[in-house]
């Protein structure tokens, strides 16, 4: 099993849709969890941190399951400039950060 | 305010020839990294240091060596390239110590092997 698992998509949703991405791993000691964001031949970019209680920003909604091994990334009222490859990823305390593979959004008008 | 620096932007080599690529800091992390990117296969790790003068495997090393010269500086050497090493690569540095520390990424080096 991989360490960190994403549907790769495409996700092709409407302008002002909701969607929502998941991602699970393996490593029950990990620590701490981002997702990340990355747009086409860019470098990825720190999107929001995932925390224990959940948190949001703005549009964006992040939760966290322990007991499952899983966390989670709902966007609302989609945006054209949402289109991106959203990437999960894992940081164990003490070991190397794993980076899912990647789900790729394309908002359509 | 430069955060992570990464050098050249572009290369193409041909087989059998040596480069390093080069990678710098400033926001005085203790933690740098490499990685590669391939199509369908997402970020993969080459190498990591997590403190100056440490280093260690990632999941690709296979091909490659690395430099920590100092807390600013992480280089990576390909010896003798392959086709196979074609691709985009990326330093990245984070806080250690910090367990939510977040990885900052440099804008890449597109390395093509002909």
């Amino acid at each position: 099993r991989k360490e960190v698992e994403q549907d790769p998509g495409p996700f092709n949703v409407p302008e002002g849709a909701t969607v929502a991405f998941n991602c699970t791993y393996s490593n029950s000691a990990s620590q701490s969890f981002f997702w990340y964001r990355q747009d086409c031949r860019k470098e990825p970019k720190l999107l929001m941190s995932v925390y224990s209680s959940g948190n949001e920003d703005g549009r964006f909604t992040a939760q966290l399951n322990r007991a499952s091994q899983y966390i989670s990334l709902l966007i609302r009222d989609s945006k054209l400039s949402d289109s991106a490859t959203y990437l999960c990823v894992v940081n164990p305390w003490g070991q190397k950060v794993t980076f899912g593979i990647g789900t790729k959004l394309q908002v359509i008008p | 305010n430069a955060g992570v620096t990464q050098t050249p932007k572009f290369q193409v080599l041909k087989t059998g020839q040596s480069m390093t690529l080069q990678c710098a800091q400033d926001m005085n992390h203790n933690s740098m990294y490499w990685y590669r990117q391939d199509p369908g296969m997402g970020l993969r790790l080459i190498y990591y240091s997590a403190s100056e003068g440490t280093t260690d495997k990632g999941e690709v090393p296979n091909g490659y060596n690395v430099s920590r010269l100092n807390k600013r500086e992480f280089s990576l050497r390909l010896e003798s390239a392959a086709p196979s090493q074609t691709s985009v690569y990326f330093c990245a540095s984070s806080g250690t110590g910090e367990v939510s520390a977040p990885l900052h990424f440099g804008n890449g080096t597109r390395l093509t092997v002909t």
